[in-house]
């Protein structure tokens, strides 16, 4: 099965500065790569998906890149507020297979004002 | 739609209980999953539904869990007996569709066994 991994498990930053969070997976026909945020409790809600035609995808302050041939796939947040502080976690599907997502272990970001 | 549901949204409980776990999905989905969330073991996938099929218990731990669905808009899960291993947040989520799309995460229940 799929398998995906998750880089760092925390991330401690200065507001204004960016983060970087990087997942490599181990199946080669997963397809879709969606990022999820869990804020303090709450569930997981979606940020961002990317899909393997696509090499890259932004959304204001928040892009995301995908290697298909490294299978590996990163998060980026630009100008970080506080508010940003929260767990981020990636997945990885395959709609030709199962489709369910696999998570990776999550990376708390705290942004320090 | 309100999102998903769930309920309760703690529950403190003594080893040996009964505990039963609810979820409404957003009408018209049609996969549900179950997950639990430990510090540990992060995100882990229980169980899923479609169209209110189980198609995969495989995550499930034990025996001591088990899931229903009944219809489309209401499933529980149950632990009998119950074990402090077992206190962790439990999450619901539903999607639509086969192919991929997004899963719409309930605010999970955190589940205390003493």
């Amino acid at each position: 099965g799929e398998n995906v991994e998750q880089h760092p498990s925390t991330l401690s930053v200065q507001e204004g500065d960016s983060a970087v969070i990087k997942c490599t997976y181990s199946d080669s026909a997963s397809n879709y790569f969606p990022w999820y945020k869990q804020e303090l409790g709450k569930g997981p809600q979606l940020i961002i998906d990317i899909r393997s035609n696509v090499g890259e995808k932004k959304d204001q302050r928040i892009a995301v890149t995908l290697n298909k041939t490294a299978k590996h796939f990163s998060l980026h947040i630009t100008e970080t507020q506080p508010e940003d502080s929260a767990v981020y976690f990636c997945a990885a599907s395959n709609s030709g297979g199962s489709y369910i997502p696999t998570f990776g272990r999550g990376t708390s970001l705290i942004v320090h004002p | 739609d309100a999102g998903v549901i769930q309920s309760p949204r703690h529950e403190v409980t003594e080893m040996g209980q009964e505990v039963t776990l609810r979820c409404k999905p957003i009408s018209g989905h049609d996969y549900l999953f179950w997950y639990r969330q430990t510090m540990m073991r992060g995100l882990e996938l229980l169980i899923y539904f479609n169209n209110n099929v189980p198609i995969d218990d495989s995550g499930m731990p034990e025996d001591r869990f088990s899931a229903k669905m009944p219809n489309a808009s209401f499933s529980t899960l149950k632990i009998q007996p119950s074990e402090p291993r077992d206190s962790a947040v439990y999450f619901c989520a539903s999607s639509f569709g086969v192919l991929n799309t997004e899963a719409f995460f309930g605010q999970g229940t955190r589940l205390t066994v003493v």
